[in-house]
């Protein structure tokens, strides 16, 4: 499957602090999803972006699918605790119906 | 009652072994799959199942090897175990839904297997 580049690979962020990652690629992709996986547990399901340009809100979190449909943006506001973990990027590119994900963004929140 | 369930969550053996690793997933889906996670917590499909049948199979080693007795299952068999084989397995299910677009999977905990 495409490897997708996620940035930035971790974040440390003070309690209360917004948290922004983002995941590129050079293949078009019709679906872009966001997944958060927490310490010894498999990835849960965020956010799901299914048109080009839309923005879609789950609480805090925020994500947007690329205009040009080669990257999505995720971002967290005011955040706790609770949010550490490791948010992956993922879709099917239209040229492939097997997922492929970016390599995660760990985030660690001081409070 | 857990969704997706994997056994063992924790595997420790020598290389050489044979091991298997287990999934169940009560959801009803009709699609299970295999993801590694490997050290630095990239994850890549292996098998995609859809009602016993094999739809994906990656590049992998021919000493892995999935068996589906029913939809709710999907097991994951390794012949051979090698230290490179060290990882996090999940397996994954899906409802299909037969329509465009993609079908949400739903992860189980993991297992992680050390080979020594």
């Amino acid at each position: 499957g495409q490897q997708l580049n996620q940035s930035p690979q971790s974040m440390f962020i003070q309690e209360g602090e917004d948290v922004s990652m983002n995941c590129t690629s050079s293949s078009i992709f019709n679906t872009w999803l966001w997944y958060k996986q927490e310490p010894g547990e498999g990835p849960v399901l965020l956010i799901a972006l299914y048109k080009a340009g839309e923005l879609t809100s789950n609480g805090r979190l925020t994500a947007q699918f690329g205009i040009t449909r080669k990257d999505s943006f995720l971002n967290i506001s005011a955040s706790i605790p609770s949010d550490v973990g490791i948010y992956f990027c993922a879709g099917p590119p239209s040229n492939d119906y097997k997922l492929s994900f970016g390599a995660g963004t760990t985030v660690t929140v001081r409070a | 009652d857990t969704a997706v369930s994997q056994t063992p969550k924790y595997l420790v053996t020598q290389m050489g072994n044979d091991k298997s690793i287990k999934c169940e997933q009560n959801l009803g889906h009709d699609t299970m799959y295999w993801y590694k996670q490997d050290s630095k917590k990239f994850l890549k499909i292996m098998f995609s199942y859809n009602n016993k049948e094999l739809i994906i199979n990656e590049t992998v080693p021919n000493r892995f090897s999935p068996k589906s007795p029913d939809k709710a299952h999907l097991n994951l068999h390794i012949n051979s175990l090698e230290l490179g084989d060290s990882a996090v397995y999940f397996c994954a299910s899906s409802q299909d839904t037969g329509g465009p677009g993609w079908d949400e999977q739903f992860f189980g905990p993991g297992t992680r297997l050390t080979v020594l």
